[in-house]
């Protein structure tokens, strides 16, 4: 398994801002994800980040909103840009464990970023 | 494309009662299975899995048996308590040779179970 940190637990912010929310896991890991977790639903990938290339984006999702950044192969941050209160949602990120050749295993979970945004 | 599908919630049990909660699923191959569960304020946390047919995930009383001939991933738990309160997702994670997106789960949309004392 994986133990991962995220930073800010939570947060209030104005229209029009940017918040960064950061990410950290105890071992070095290949692939990480960001989720986001609209209120009363499902989660949605946003991005897969590996580390040394760009962010891979969902269909729905762009770099411009939601840049991200994989300095190294514990940490990962994901900022949200010029929001608007369609953005409040909680930010989940995830690690991937034990990849085998063709199968994807398990994903690990943070314990997610409550953004909303007045 | 790939699917998960919950049964609705929200699903409201007396102590010690048995628990179903069912999940099927639409997909490609084999897909692995999870089932995920998020206590009030938390994050997600991993409950059970299963990677191939007839495997079955357990983990805190709680199980769950992969059935391929009925694509099928039902949670159950023979005796619930107040503090398995919580919303549970069921996932599954798409094989990458039969087209999967790498790290992307597809959830189902929660069940939130409530248990009273």
């Amino acid at each position: 398994s994986a133990v991962i940190s995220q930073k800010p637990s939570r947060d209030i912010c104005q229209r029009g801002t940017s918040l960064t929310i950061q990410c950290q896991v105890d071992s070095q890991v290949t692939m990480m994800f960001w989720y986001r977790q609209q209120p009363g639903q499902s989660l949605t990938l946003i991005a897969t980040a590996n580390q040394g290339s760009e962010a891979t984006y969902e269909s729905g999702f762009v770099i411009d909103k939601f840049p991200i950044s994989r300095p190294n192969l514990t940490f990962s941050t994901l900022t949200v840009s010029n929001m608007s209160p369609e953005d409040s949602s909680i930010y989940l990120c995830s690690v991937e464990v034990g990849v085998l050749a063709g199968v994807s295993d398990t994903q690990y979970f943070g314990p997610g970023t409550r953004l909303t945004v007045l | 494309g790939d699917s998960v599908t919950q049964m609705e919630g929200p699903v409201t049990l007396s102590e010690e009662a048995f628990l179903t909660i069912n999940c099927t699923y639409t997909a490609t191959g084999y897909p692995s299975l999870f089932w995920y569960v998020q206590y009030p304020g938390e994050g997600l946390q991993l409950l059970l899995k299963a990677t191939k047919a007839d495997d079955k995930g357990s983990n805190k009383g709680f199980e769950a048996t992969y059935r391929k001939e009925t694509t099928s991933f039902h949670l159950e738990k023979g005796s619930v308590q107040v503090s398995d309160s919580a919303v549970y997702f069921c996932a599954l994670s798409a094989p990458l040779n039969y087209g999967g997106s790498q790290g992307n789960l597809i959830f189902g949309k929660g069940t939130k179970l409530s248990v009273k004392p």
